[in-house]
């Protein structure tokens, strides 16, 4: 099973600033089968970038995907308040898919 | 657009079983995979399998695979999850979510998800 690590666990960050987001694989993960996902406290998750770097339809700008092999990175160029939430990475090439453990990113 | 409506929450005594639904409203139904995803309080996403309801194909994580049954009734546009012989650690949310795009083995994210139903296991 593959596993994913997520780091930071928590991210501190103000309106206004850059996140990064890494999301680390133990095996080669296929950049198709790598997608983000945010969630908010109460509310099922929501599909943000897939293919690793794809933005799902009505998402912002703002959110972009990178990376490749085991290394991936969501980035948040510009903090609105309404990104304050956690954040999962998962990859889906065969079961089982398997989700990171999230990293939460909080208003400093 | 499609959207998916699941059962409401639930309590269960443990050693017991549950059958959440996931009906879609809207959209295709059966040419898009389905997921079951659960989320334990306070803890992470944990894929449960999946089902491609045009071709009748699932697949268990294998955490699961002796517990779990996922079904899919095409004319109702219903798909269902089963668990059977529940603990107190099967307290969780699940959700029912759609691939966006997908193969027989592989999906290409999830993009339309259940509002989520409640599972509590509880003496």
């Amino acid at each position: 099973e593959i596993v994913l690590t997520q780091s930071p666990g928590t991210l501190s960050l103000s309106p206004g600033e850059r996140a990064t987001l890494s999301c680390r694989a133990s095996q080669s993960v296929n950049s198709r089968h790598l997608a983000w996902y945010q969630q908010k406290p109460g509310q099922a998750p929501r599909l943000l970038i897939y293919s690793a770097s794809s933005r799902a339809t009505g998402i912002p700008d703002r959110f972009s995907g990178s990376g490749s092999d085991t290394d991936f990175t969501l980035t948040i160029s510009t903090l609105e308040p309404e990104d304050f939430a956690v954040y999962y990475c998962q990859r889906s090439g065969g079961s089982p898919y398997t989700f990171g453990q999230g990293t939460k990113l909080e208003i400093k | 657009q499609v959207q998916l409506v699941q059962s409401a929450s639930e309590v269960k005594k443990p050693g017991s079983s549950v059958k959440v639904s996931c009906g879609a409203s809207g959209g295709t139904f059966s040419s898009h995979t389905i997921n079951w995803v659960r989320q334990a309080p306070g803890q992470g996403l944990e894929w449960m399998g999946k089902i491609i309801p045009i071709v009748g194909i699932v697949y268990y994580a294998e955490k699961f695979q002796d517990r779990v049954t996922i079904t899919a009734d095409m004319p109702t546009k219903t798909a269902y999850m089963e668990l059977t012989s529940l603990r107190s650690e099967d307290t969780a949310v699940y959700y029912c979510a759609r691939d966006r795009e997908s193969d027989i083995v592989a999906s290409y994210g999830m993009d339309v998800w259940g509002q989520g139903t409640t599972v509590i296991v509880s003496s």
